[in-house]
């Protein structure tokens, strides 16, 4: 059983599109996480959210905590070949629970 | 450079052989994880280690025995590989005083078996 769904699990798009990357769960977290994956490497974190409704913005990239906080989302304005990578969510129960990690979204941005 | 790293990041061996992975990390935490990634991508947690204490233990089979020196080192020992084994096997660790247990990941070790 996956505990965290992300849609679309792949996504292609043009250089300087909008686009927007779900994260949806029937649980509960204190705590969701958004992490970035390039090829060869280990996924990095790009933000935390922990308060329901919270927004966190890091230049173009727009992440939300639902008010329930079983969901998350990530929007990306006028995305770039950088943004290109495995972006994975990452829900917590408590500071001392494992991370779970979603399914993972494979973004690819034609330049 | 303060971060986390792992060796080899590249095994290719037979099935049936017995190997190791090491971990290392300068950031000063307190506990140490590792995961799996399979080839869909999916991370999935093995073991988590909190001052060298045995913390998490997934459904892993006992062939996986992780050890932990001191706080900041976690490695991996598989015994008798078989072809599932077959992944990406990342080390991490996490400060739980943040709150948040905020993963900071090593390269990654690209394991294959044939």
């Amino acid at each position: 059983t996956q505990l965290l769904e992300q849609s679309p699990q792949f996504l292609s798009i043009q250089e300087g599109e909008n686009l927007t990357v779900y994260c949806n769960s029937s649980s509960v977290f204190s705590s969701l996480q958004w992490y970035r994956q390039e090829p060869g490497e280990g996924p990095v974190l790009l933000v935390t959210v922990v308060t329901g409704g919270e927004v966190k913005k890091l230049k173009r990239l727009t992440f939300q905590f639902g008010d329930a906080r079983k969901d998350s989302s990530l929007h990306i304005t006028a995305a770039q070949p950088g943004d290109t990578g495995l972006y994975l969510c990452a829900g917590s129960y408590s500071s001392a629970s494992k991370i779970i990690f979603g399914s993972g979204t494979r973004l690819s941005i034609r330049p | 450079d303060t971060a986390v790293s792992q060796t080899p990041k590249y095994l290719v061996t037979q099935m049936g052989n017995d190997k190791s992975i090491k971990c290392e990390q300068n950031l000063g935490h307190d506990t140490m994880y590792w995961y799996k990634q399979d080839s869909k991508k999916f991370l999935k947690i093995m073991f988590s280690y909190n001052n060298k204490e045995l913390i998490i233990n997934e459904t892993v089979p006992n062939r996986f025995s992780p050890k932990s020196p001191d706080k900041a080192h976690l490695n991996l020992h598989i015994n008798s590989l078989e072809l599932g084994d077959s992944a990406v096997y990342f080390c991490a660790s996490s400060h739980p005083g943040t709150g948040y247990n905020e993963q900071f990941f090593g390269p990654g070790t690209r394991l294959t078996v044939l």
